[in-house]
């Protein structure tokens, strides 16, 4: 079983669809909980940090279920500008004691006009 | 825009050849890293450090090397470079102390394809 499980998609949506994604982790140690963007052949970029407690920037909204080790971002209003891969970033305790990423395999997510 | 750099962008080569890819960041961060990314895969962690003189393995095994010397310089060497060696390598840099995880900040990424 890997350890970062998304659904690769594609997800295919008109403009303004609101559309969520579901990520799941197997470390139960892990700490900390990122979404990042990857446009095609591009690097990735953060979108937003995910918080126990659920956290809002603009049209997108993170939740963390820590019991059921699950991660989700909706994005509300699609624009075609969303159109990228989203990546669920977990970091996890490793062995030796240090906190390395884990990055998911992404998932697609094509906005069509 | 992140204030971290690789270089070269597209490197070509043949089998055997000994490379090195470099990476700098100008934002002071102790921790860096070295990704290794397949067309529609997911990156994986081949090297990292926590500083300078410190580096260790990531969770994918990888032939290459690193070295931290400087803060701001990670380059990754390739003794002799293999067609399986093709791929793109990213690297990146963060903040934050040992146990922590800040963001990430990656660079443009290094095109590596050996012949």
């Amino acid at each position: 079983r890997k350890e970062v499980e998304q659904d690769p998609g594609p997800f295919n949506v008109p403009e303004g669809a609101t559309v969520a994604f579901n990520c799941t982790y197997s470390n139960s140690a892990s700490q900390s909980f990122f979404w990042y963007r990857q446009d095609c052949r591009k690097e990735p970029k953060l979108l937003m940090s995910v918080y126990s407690s659920g956290n809002e920037d603009g049209r997108f909204t993170a939740q963390l279920n820590r019991a059921s080790q699950y991660i989700s971002l909706l994005i509300r209003d699609s624009k075609l500008s969303d159109s990228a891969t989203y990546l669920c970033v977990v970091n996890g305790l490793a062995s030796g004691g240090s906190y390395i990423p884990t990055f998911g395999r992404g998932t697609s997510l094509i906005v069509h006009p | 825009e992140a204030d971290i750099y690789q270089t070269p962008r597209y490197l070509v080569i043949g089998t055997g050849k000994k490379i090195t890819l470099e990476c700098s960041q100008t934002m002071g961060h102790d921790k860096m890293y070295w990704y290794q990314q397949d067309p529609g895969m997911e990156l994986h962690l081949i090297h990292y450090s926590y500083g300078v003189n410190s580096t260790e393995k990531g969770d994918l095994s990888s032939e290459s090397t690193v070295s931290r010397i400087r803060t701001e310089h990670f380059p990754l060497t390739l003794e002799s470079a293999r067609p399986s060696h093709t791929s793109q390598y990213l690297c990146a840099s963060s903040e934050g102390e040992v146990g922590d995880m800040k963001t990430q900040y990656f660079g443009p990424g290094t095109r590596l394809l050996v012949l």
